[in-house]
């Protein structure tokens, strides 16, 4: 268990709907990343937010949209969504203080989006 | 054990010219390969990915290049610029569905020079 939670874990939604990807990320730590994981395109970083501000943007499109909360917990906003949104949905999280050697990030289990 | 490893802790290159930062790994089961980019009391931030199932993937002035039978991967940043002085981390990740979890190398720190 790595501390970080996703919810849900699986999700079926048509065309053209919204949903929301929300993560709860390990105790303490400040930032929190999303990344896509989907067949044709592998890995690929969203957009990354540290203690409630934006710090890193990937590719990350324009229907999509993100936050993160005084609490710290995290949500992921896709609309209009298309086939090609389907995907796994990854949130990792990482430590409070940054050193400059052997950091570790840790990834929930994930949110399996299915668009039909 | 420090599955991912960064050999050099610094490296100092002139503006214009060719970077390459280098990483060595042990675990053959990574599936992902990442370089993230660190500056003085910042979180790491991402750069560029790889898949183990390529050799190379090209972003903009930032190439990695994957060996997987040395298990060896590097960063080319041509051509380098002042504002590329940072902390490089390369990582590293095994994407099992449960409790997937990135691992650093300890980092080189890139000084671009003019």
């Amino acid at each position: 268990d790595s501390g970080v939670t996703q919810t849900p874990k699986h999700l079926i939604t048509a065309t053209g709907q919204r949903v929301t990807l929300r993560c709860s990320p390990r105790s303490g730590d400040l930032s929190v990343y999303w990344y896509q994981q989907s067949l044709d395109q592998g890995l690929q970083f969203l957009i990354q937010y540290y203690n409630g501000e934006e710090r890193a943007k990937g590719n990350i499109l324009e229907r999509f949209s993100a936050q993160q909360f005084p609490d710290l917990h995290s949500e992921l906003n896709l609309s209009s969504l298309e086939l090609g949104d389907s995907a796994l949905y990854f949130c990792a999280s990482s430590p409070r203080f940054q050193a400059d050697s052997g950091n570790t990030i840790y990834f929930g289990e994930g949110s399996w989006l299915t668009v039909v | 054990d420090q599955q991912v490893k960064q050999n050099s802790p610094s490296l100092s290159v002139q503006e214009g010219r060719i970077s390459i930062l280098n990483c060595d790994y042990t675990n053959s089961m990574f599936d992902y390969f990442l370089w993230y980019k660190k500056y003085p009391a910042e979180g790491p931030t991402f750069l560029i990915s790889i898949s183990s199932i390529k050799d190379k993937n090209e972003d903009g002035r930032f190439t990695v290049f994957l060996n997987k039978s040395a298990k060896h991967l590097s960063l080319h940043i041509v051509p380098s610029q002042p504002g590329d002085s940072a902390v490089y981390f390369c990582a590293a990740i095994v994407i099992t569905g449960t409790a997937s979890k990135l691992t650093f190398g300890t980092g080189t720190r890139l000084q671009v020079t003019l």
